[in-house]
């Protein structure tokens, strides 16, 4: 079946505008991942969503960085007022379950921001 | 705190070599262990992953690796690469407990020369 899809593949912007990424899960996944890597940095935890549970956001790194889950399947992550450290690529990977050998998390291609 | 660090950052080898990337992890509690592999131009994907059981974990292309709990490690081998295997190779770890984010360690880009 399909994989986890994210849109835009890329998106260039400017500080201080706002952007949404958005993310597709593979379906029947009941959890969602949102990550990012950055250069030099690796790969950051920034919000995790579980069925009807709530979110664990504690990987967000300011209230500008914000995101929803709609339906138990797509999910938005939306940042506001860029700034030029936001650029990064934005991972979203989904995972069947969160107990035992369902927690394989399976990743989507990514979103690269660049925030001019 | 919890980290997962790799040792090596680039590494470079040439086609039959073996290869041993090191992976050792900072964590409370019981954990679940991921290698995971970037291709040239390619998404995240699984190698292999360890839950429980056997600590020694076979994963795809002929990768394996071995979880050694009083060493807090989780070596990736292969004995023989190919140029194929060139790629990004991430260790990550997440707690077997409610905790599922995964924490990453930063990489090791190999590079398999022909």
């Amino acid at each position: 079946g399909a994989g986890v899809s994210q849109s835009p593949s890329n998106k260039v912007t400017e500080k201080g505008k706002d952007v949404e990424l958005r993310c597709d899960p593979i379906s029947g996944h009941t959890a969602l991942y949102w990550y990012r890597q950055s250069l030099g940095q690796g790969l950051e935890f920034l919000i995790y969503f579980q069925g009807n549970s709530a979110p664990d956001k504690s990987g967000l790194p300011s209230d500008r960085f914000s995101a929803e889950r709609t339906g138990g399947s797509v999910s938005t992550l939306t940042i506001q007022r860029t700034q030029q450290e936001d650029s990064a690529v934005y991972l979203c990977a989904s995972s069947l379950g969160s107990s035992g050998k369902q927690e394989t998390q399976y990743f989507g291609p990514g979103t690269r921001l660049l925030v001019l | 705190a919890q980290s997962v660090s790799q040792h090596n950052h680039h590494v470079i080898l040439s086609e039959a070599a073996s290869l041993e990337l090191g992976c050792n992890y900072s964590y409370g509690g019981t954990v679940n262990l991921f290698w995971y592999v970037q291709y040239p131009g390619q998404h995240l994907q699984l190698l292999l992953k360890y839950f429980s059981g056997d600590p020694l974990v076979k994963g795809i292309k002929g990768f394996e690796a071995e979880f050694i709990k009083s060493k807090f490690s989780f070596n990736l081998r292969k004995p023989s690469v190919q140029w194929s295997d060139t790629a990004e190779y991430f260790c990550a770890v997440n707690g077997a407990g409610n905790n599922r984010k995964l924490i990453w360690g930063l990489g090791t880009s190999l590079a398999v020369n022909p």
